[in-house]
């Protein structure tokens, strides 16, 4: 499967702890994107890069989230000192030019 | 500002055609998307547009854009079981980060 790729499907965690999220895109697009999608609502955008530079971050990003993707590769999201708002489901989403955008199946994060 | 507004639930009739409708703000929108998405799954792209045409037939889908009214609707012809899902549609806001803004989503469930 070329998809989009991300790991882990789950994961929970006590309120306080770090967590670390990867995505792995579909290997010939440039444009990687995270979005975070809470129960009954659609994605909202959370940040993307071009490459391996992010060049662009939501408000919704607080200082305790800092994502990279330090090849233009893969990336990683890691979420500091998790609050029970954190519970969500984070998505990944890659694309090339004007395209549309693909994404994967996304990690669900649930703070205990 | 960037608002994309689709009402929350439709039910329909098995072999009914569903109809989903959903309205923007962003007059600069230059691609509109409907996704769907399956339980604890991620987000499949089931057909876009171009802000430049009124119609996209792509099998039992069809999707109409009226783009003086922003206003964008997916006709489900046929409607099966397996459509049961929740269905985005999204907006690409021209930007430096090319970010999709979303829809809260229309859960489809069908009747037998």
């Amino acid at each position: 499967d070329t998809g989009v790729s991300q790991d882990p499907r789950h994961k929970i965690t006590k309120r306080g702890q770090n967590v670390t999220f990867r995505c792995d895109p579909i290997s010939e697009h440039n444009r990687l994107y995270w979005y975070r999608q809470t129960l009954g609502q659609g994605p909202e955008f959370l940040t993307y890069f071009q490459n391996e530079a992010q060049l662009e971050k939501s408000r919704l990003l607080s200082d305790r989230f800092s994502a990279e993707r330090p090849k233009g590769s893969f990336s990683t999201l890691e979420i500091q000192r998790t609050e029970q708002g954190d519970s969500a489901m984070y998505l990944c989403a890659s694309t090339r030019g004007d395209q549309p955008q693909h994404f994967g199946d996304g990690t669900r994060l649930s703070i205990l | 500002g960037e608002d994309v507004e689709q009402s929350l639930f439709l039910s329909v009739r098995e072999g009914d055609s569903s109809v989903i409708n959903c309205t923007y703000t962003d007059s600069s929108s230059t691609y509109l998307y409907w996704y769907k998405q399956e339980p604890g799954a991620g987000l499949q792209l089931l057909t876009y547009i171009f802000s430049n045409m009124d119609m996209k037939q792509d099998q039992r889908l069809t999707v109409l854009l009226n783009k003086k009214d922003k206003h964008l609707s997916l006709r489900i012809a046929d409607t099966q079981t397996g459509d049961s899902a929740i269905y985005f549609c999204a907006e690409k806001v021209e930007s430096s980060a090319s970010k999709i803004i979303f829809g809260s989503g229309t859960r489809l469930s069908i009747r037998p």
